[in-house]
């Protein structure tokens, strides 16, 4: 079974408008992380944001929000007022189990292709 | 501060040449790994390591070695490279085993 799914191979969003990009997990561990990161068309890899299993709170950094449900075994990113330099690939990653023994390693999905048009 | 530096940017190998792709770090992370991305795809985890003189495989490391001799060089080794072998490669570290990755910016790896 696929750990991480993205189901999306690619999006459209008109410039300013919000956007999700999809991700489900699966786990059976309680102690986790989930990660995304921006691959721009030059190819780095950019850390967005940061949901642990644990927090109660959903993850947010600038126009960038984590939708975390749980149950669902969900963590949807959404990017709010679209920029057209937010145009890349997205992973969804996680990290399996506490640091101490997942050691830091991530599995990633396929990603999904945002394209913001202006 | 450079972060995580990969060399080369680009190589194109021939069936059956081996190679060994650079990668140091300046942040003093004890976390440290390689991955590989086909075209079109997410990342796989080639092999990890958790410190110096500490390694271990990670999902995809058939065809790879490598070596932690200090904290900030992580080098992996193509032996045999094969036409399978062609891919963007990316090493990370990380400050601890919760802390998010940092990336390099990828070594473009052709086998023909």
């Amino acid at each position: 079974a696929q750990k991480i799914t993205q189901t999306q191979p690619g999006m459209f969003v008109q410039e300013k408008e919000a956007v999700t990009l999809d991700c489900t997990y699966d786990t059976s561990d309680p102690s986790y992380g989930l990660f995304w990161y921006k691959q721009p068309s030059s190819g780095e890899m950019i850390f967005l944001i940061y949901q642990g299993s644990y927090d109660q709170q959903n993850a947010t950094e600038g126009r960038y929000s984590l939708n975390f449900q749980k149950a669902r075994k969900s963590a949807n990113l959404v990017i709010s007022a679209s920029q057209l330099g937010d145009s890349a690939m997205y992973f969804c990653a996680m990290r399996e189990g506490p640091g101490g023994t997942s050691y830091g390693k991530l599995t990633f999905g396929q990603g999904t292709i945002l394209t913001v048009h202006p | 501060n450079a972060g995580v530096t990969q060399t080369p940017k680009f190589r194109i190998l021939k069936i059956g040449q081996s190679m060994t792709l650079q990668c140091a770090q300046d942040m003093n992370h004890n976390y440290m790994y390689w991955y590989r991305q086909d075209p079109g795809m997410g990342l796989k985890l080639i092999y990890y390591s958790v410190g110096a003189g500490i390694t271990d495989k990670g999902e995809v490391p058939n065809g790879y070695n490598v070596s932690r001799s200090t904290t900030e060089d992580f080098p992996l080794r193509l032996e045999l490279a094969a036409p399978s072998q062609t891919s963007v490669y990316f090493c990370a570290s990380s400050r601890t085993g919760v802390s998010p990755l940092h990336f390099g910016n990828g070594t473009r790896l052709t086998v023909t």
